[in-house]
Parts: C-alpha cells; sequence; structure tokens
C-alpha cells in the first residue's frame, strides 16, 4: 500500500514563504502531483514532479527527492487567496493518484 | 473549453435511498475517475473510467457502482445510503488515463440524514 503524510494545517504571514511538506512510502514511484483546493470547490492542479529537483512555476515551487520520499510545495510572497487545503497526490505505476489528508493553511494579515 | 461538469451540487437524501451522480467531462478526455472526499479521510478513489469499462476500483463496497456512456458523460449510484455517506463527490476527467494530470469537477455535495 502507500502511505502520505503531510501536516494537517498551517498558518503563515501575508507577504511570507511558507513550505507544505509531504512524505511518502510507495513501491513502483511514477511521479508526485500537488492540487490547491478553496473551501468548498474543486481541487485545481499546481504541480508534477516526476525527477529529482525543483520545478519553479511563478510564486509556486515544488521539489521532488525520490531517495527520500519527500517534496515540499513552496509558496512566495503570500496573499490572502492563498488560504486553502494543499493536497499532495503520488501515483505508483499505472494505479489511480492516491491523495494525502490535506494541509489547510491560513494566510493571516 | 468547458471545464468538468458535475450534476447535481447538493443532494439530500435518507438512510436507505439510492441516489445517482452525473459528471461530463472535457471535451476530447475520456477517462473519468471519482473521488469520495470527507473531513476525516480525505480523498478517497471510487472508481476510473475508460472507454466504458472500468479500468480500476477502490476500496467501497459494492453499493458504490458506476457506468460510462459513450459521450465519456459517468454516473454513479450508490444504493441503499448510509448516514456515513454524507460527503463531497469528485469527478476528475483526464485524456485517457486516471494516472495522468486530472481536471476535477466542481463536485456534488451528498448530505444523508
Amino acid at each position: 500500500g502507500q502511505n502520505i503524510d503531510q501536516p494537517t494545517e498551517m498558518t503563515a504571514t501575508e507577504g511570507a514563504i511558507v513550505q507544505i511538506n509531504c512524505t511518502y512510502q510507495t513501491s513502483g514511484f511514477n511521479g508526485l502531483f500537488w492540487y490547491q483546493q478553496h473551501a468548498g470547490e474543486a481541487p485545481t492542479f499546481l504541480s508534477y514532479n516526476v525527477l529529482d529537483g525543483l520545478e519553479e512555476k511563478g510564486r509556486f515551487s515544488s521539489f521532488l527527492s525520490r531517495s527520500k520520499g519527500y517534496s515540499y510545495l513552496l509558496l512566495k510572497e503570500l496573499q490572502m487567496k492563498d488560504s486553502a487545503s494543499y493536497l499532495c497526490a503520488v501515483r505508483s505505476g499505472n494505479t489511480p493518484l492516491v491523495f494525502g489528508k490535506g494541509t489547510r493553511l491560513s494566510v493571516i494579515a | 473549453k468547458a471545464g468538468v461538469t458535475q450534476t447535481p451540487r447538493y443532494l439530500i437524501k435518507t438512510r436507505g435511498q439510492q441516489v445517482t451522480l452525473s459528471c461530463s467531462p472535457i471535451s476530447g478526455h475520456r477517462s473519468v475517475s471519482w473521488y469520495q472526499q470527507t473531513p476525516g479521510q480525505g480523498l478517497q478513489f471510487l472508481f476510473e473510467y475508460f472507454s466504458e469499462t472500468q479500468r480500476n476500483k477502490g476500496n467501497f463496497p459494492g453499493r458504490f457502482s458506476g457506468r460510462q456512456f459513450s459521450n465519456s458523460r459517468s454516473e454513479m449510484n450508490v444504493s441503499t445510503l448510509e448516514l456515513g455517506d454524507s460527503a463531497l463527490y469528485l469527478c476528475a476527467s483526464s485524456l485517457s488515463s486516471a494516472v495522468e494530470t486530472q481536471y476535477f469537477g466542481p463536485g456534488t455535495r451528498l448530505l444523508v440524514l
């Protein structure tokens, strides 16, 4: 089976940087996704990592270390609209994605 | 391009009833997956359909079923509803497989009383 862990809640200040960690245990790792979900809305795709290293996309970056079973999502210049849940999901082989329970981020003034 | 649409958006049912939820994928997407989302368990995979065939199934009882039509639209059905079935049901579509980037619909919020 697969095990995905991420912190339940985090709080950060507007304008700051926050790092949301995700650790996973799986066999046949085949990619890691990050999704953003605002309350009452659908998850939206943020990033995809399959090779080690950092993928940058505007204010958001995602990092992967396959040997450590570890990823993080980095959000810079935080805005109030970044308050949302952030879901880490892992793909193994050709099986469907397995999602973590999500990290609820609150951005405060 | 229109996104994934789901109907209805909200539903209230009583225990023992059955419910059918509908999902229309993004045009050109042939894979449709269904997920159940609850505060305690997060997003859990129900099943995936491709070309009218169920390709993968999650760990849910047989009361949960689904189907896909030739136009890739999909329905899921839950029979003999239980209180614990109250959840947000999300549909996601992708081009050809659930292992690709999935795009989610707004969900159907089901409340079982």
